[in-house]
């Protein structure tokens, strides 16, 4: 079974370009999120989707990023204009929709990571 | 609001010597638990969670509500411990379920 998969690994780009992020999540999970890891600081939510939905998105710092989910399948993180404080690690993790057998217990699998650098 | 505090930024500890990652969180409800363990060049990883009371790798973690603490605690470091832990809480924030994570720990173990 594959893995998350996170396009691409690294991306340096300067201030005021625009980057795309994507992930491809486990095939089947209806849960995906979005995390962001700034240096020294907590790997911290950005947004979660359930199929094509977003179900939160309170974590998503600005009207900068964009997150979508066309179809339910893989999702695309989009910052532009890219700022020097979103340099980071952007990790995407996806998991099933946990059910009673499973006493609600939700796995999370995460991707790889993107490295985020902004110049 | 739901946080998780991991104090220590950097562990070192020699081969063969007990081992304790600290993690203290706050949550008003009944939390869900876990740690996570990034190893060098591969992916953040479930270790294990409170609900299942496992040992993992001889790792094992106990909820403590009264001091709000969930220590990951292993009798005798190996080498291959070596790696990043993170302490993660799931909860209900602002109507959500949210997985909250520390900032992490990196365990050194000296051979």
């Amino acid at each position: 079974e594959a893995g998350v998969t996170q396009f691409p690994s690294h991306s340096v780009i300067e201030k005021g370009q625009t980057v795309t992020l994507r992930c491809d999540p486990i095939s089947g999970h209806d849960n995906l999120y979005w995390y962001r890891r700034v240096m020294g600081k907590e790997i911290k939510f950005l947004l979660h989707f359930v199929k094509e939905s977003k179900q939160d998105e309170s974590g998503m710092p600005n009207n900068r990023f964009l997150a979508e989910r066309t179809g339910g399948t893989y999702s695309t993180l989009k910052v532009q204009p890219a700022e020097l404080e979103d340099s980071g690690v952007y990790f995407c993790a996806s998991s099933h929709r946990p059910t009673a057998r499973q006493g609600y217990y939700e796995k999370l699998f995460f991707g790889s990571g993107t490295q985020l650098s902004v110049l | 609001a739901q946080r998780v505090t991991q104090p220590e930024k950097l562990l070192s500890v020699f081969k063969g010597a007990p081992v304790e990652l600290k993690c203290n969180y706050s949550y008003s409800g009944s939390p869900e638990l876990f740690w996570y363990v990034q190893y060098s060049r591969q992916r953040l990883q479930l270790l294990l969670r409170h609900i299942s009371r496992e040992s993992i790798k001889g790792f094992t973690a106990d909820l403590n509500k009264g001091e709000t603490s969930f220590h990951l605690k292993k009798p005798f470091a190996q080498e291959e411990d070596s790696a990043m832990y993170y302490c993660a809480l799931r909860g209900y924030s602002g109507g959500y379920q949210k997985v909250t994570f520390g900032t992490g720990t990196k365990l050194q173990v000296i051979p």
